[in-house]
């Protein structure tokens, strides 16, 4: 199974601040991965597909970038609404896995 | 509107059976893959098993040979059957539409509201 590792497990930072999550694959992965928002007792929500692909009605605060084995999920200018728990998830075969999740919390 | 309601979760026994079901609205679910996906309290998500628009169907190691995934063209829905539960199946489950398409790949774009399965004695 590929195994996909995010670091930090836990982030804290200020509005308007700058931030990167890394999500790293045990075997490449092309750039088969998503990325998910996650708030408190509501449903993931999909931000970015294809590695670097914004989803539709998500603001362009948000990027992603890289492939085969290193990821990052970019918040140009953090807003309140963006303090949740964020995942990556492979799609590159089955089983399909999710990281273990970045908490991203005020300071 | 695409709109996804997952209903019966609830309480069970170790070793006991339960199944889950997702009513979709807004789209037809023959025509995409579908997903459910699981989170335990407190924990992570956690893939669970995918059933292809053709049919075909996968299941995570930890499911697999106790959980099968269906669905029911004629109502919309899909289902998941779920036997010989283990504490550690205990999760909110949700259902979700892999309704986003790269180079044959599908991500997960819709999803619904969860359902609670809890297994205890």
């Amino acid at each position: 199974d590929i195994q996909l590792t995010q670091s930090p497990s836990f982030l804290s930072a200020s509005v308007g601040d700058r931030v990167t999550i890394t999500c790293r694959a045990s075997q490449g992965i092309s750039s088969y991965l998503g990325w998910y928002q996650q708030k408190p007792g509501k449903a993931p929500n999909l931000l970015i597909y294809a590695a670097s692909t914004l989803q539709s009605g998500v603001p362009s605060r948000f990027s992603g970038s890289g492939s085969g084995t290193e990821f990052t999920l970019t918040i140009s200018s953090l807003q309140p609404e963006d303090f949740a728990t964020y995942y990556c998830q492979h799609l590159n075969s089955y089983p399909i896995t999710f990281g273990q999740g970045t908490r991203l919390e005020i300071k | 509107e695409v709109q996804l309601v997952e209903s019966g979760g609830g309480l069970v026994q170790p070793g006991g059976s339960l199944r889950l079901s997702c009513a979709a609205s807004g789209f037809t679910v023959s025509s995409n893959f579908m997903s459910w996906v699981r989170q335990a309290p407190g924990k992570g998500l956690e893939w669970v098993s995918i059933i292809h628009s053709a049919g075909a169907t996968y299941h995570a190691g930890s499911v697999q040979g106790r959980f099968t995934i269906s669905r029911d063209n004629s109502k919309n829905t899909v289902s998941l059957q779920m036997n010989s539960l283990r504490a550690e199946d205990t999760a909110v489950y949700y259902c979700a539409r892999a309704g986003v398409t790269v180079a044959g790949k599908y991500y997960f774009d819709y999803w619904g509201q969860g359902t609670l399965v809890t297994v205890s004695s």
